[in-house]
């Protein structure tokens, strides 16, 4: 299986809801990573888990959570978010150590719009 | 710290025409590279990557790459362009590992019939 799934593909939210992205990785990958793609540019990376632990925050507002709960999912928690947040998210993952190279296998993305 | 240029947001060719999307890197140590096709509303698709095994590179669709260090570039070719091809590209350096990819800022491909 060489998948990366995300869910929901498309979500709607206020200001003031809370809701949770789920990535799922069934390769053995113990990397994980969260992007944002606003429209038009390039992926930027937000988050990154090696071995299940958080190993890269680039400054990434409080308003996003990260949570890594087993080596085969991330999850992203927003709650309070602002209509600027909206993007498309990406989740990838990655082998690590090993020799590994820095290739990701990125899922589809969930695509957020917030009011 | 690496990073990349796409030199060109848009470049048109003719269906069956030679397709080079062009892509320089900077890296204070040798950078693993890659190129990364999106079509819309779709996440990323690899489409190859430089290892430092073989300068020239083959990867999906027809698509090869030559990575030449004394030019820090890590050119995307194609001898014939089909309207499959239609889709943004990206180039993106890692320095291995569980390190994050550094994109360039793409280059948006456009098929003439």
């Amino acid at each position: 299986d060489t998948e990366v799934t995300q869910t929901p593909k498309h979500l709607v939210m206020g200001m003031t809801n809370k809701k949770s992205l789920k990535c799922e990785q069934h390769m053995g990958h113990r990397a994980m990573y969260w992007y944002k793609q606003k429209a038009k540019k390039p992926p930027e990376l937000m988050f990154v888990y090696s071995y299940e632990k958080l190993s890269i925050n680039e400054s990434v507002p409080s308003r996003f959570s990260p949570e890594c709960p087993n080596s085969s999912l991330l999850n992203l928690h927003l709650h309070a978010l602002q209509p600027e947040d909206s993007a498309l998210y990406l989740c990838a993952s990655s082998r690590v150590g090993g020799g590994a190279l820095g290739e990701q296998f990125f899922g589809p993305g969930t695509r957020l719009t917030v009011l | 710290a690496q990073s990349v240029t796409q030199l060109g947001s848009h470049v048109s060719v003719s269906e069956g025409a030679l397709v080079l999307l062009r892509c320089n890197y900077s890296s204070s140590v040798p950078p693993y590279l890659f190129w990364y096709v999106q079509y819309p509303n779709q996440g990323l698709q690899l489409l190859l990557k430089y290892t430092s095994a073989a300068t020239l590179v083959k990867g999906i669709n027809g698509f090869e790459a030559e990575f030449k260090k004394s030019e820090t570039s890590f050119h995307l070719t194609k001898p014939s362009a089909h309207m499959s091809d239609a889709a943004e590209y990206f180039c993106a350096v890692s320095l291995g590992g569980a390190d994050g990819l550094t994109f360039g800022k793409g280059t948006h491909l456009i098929i003439q019939p």
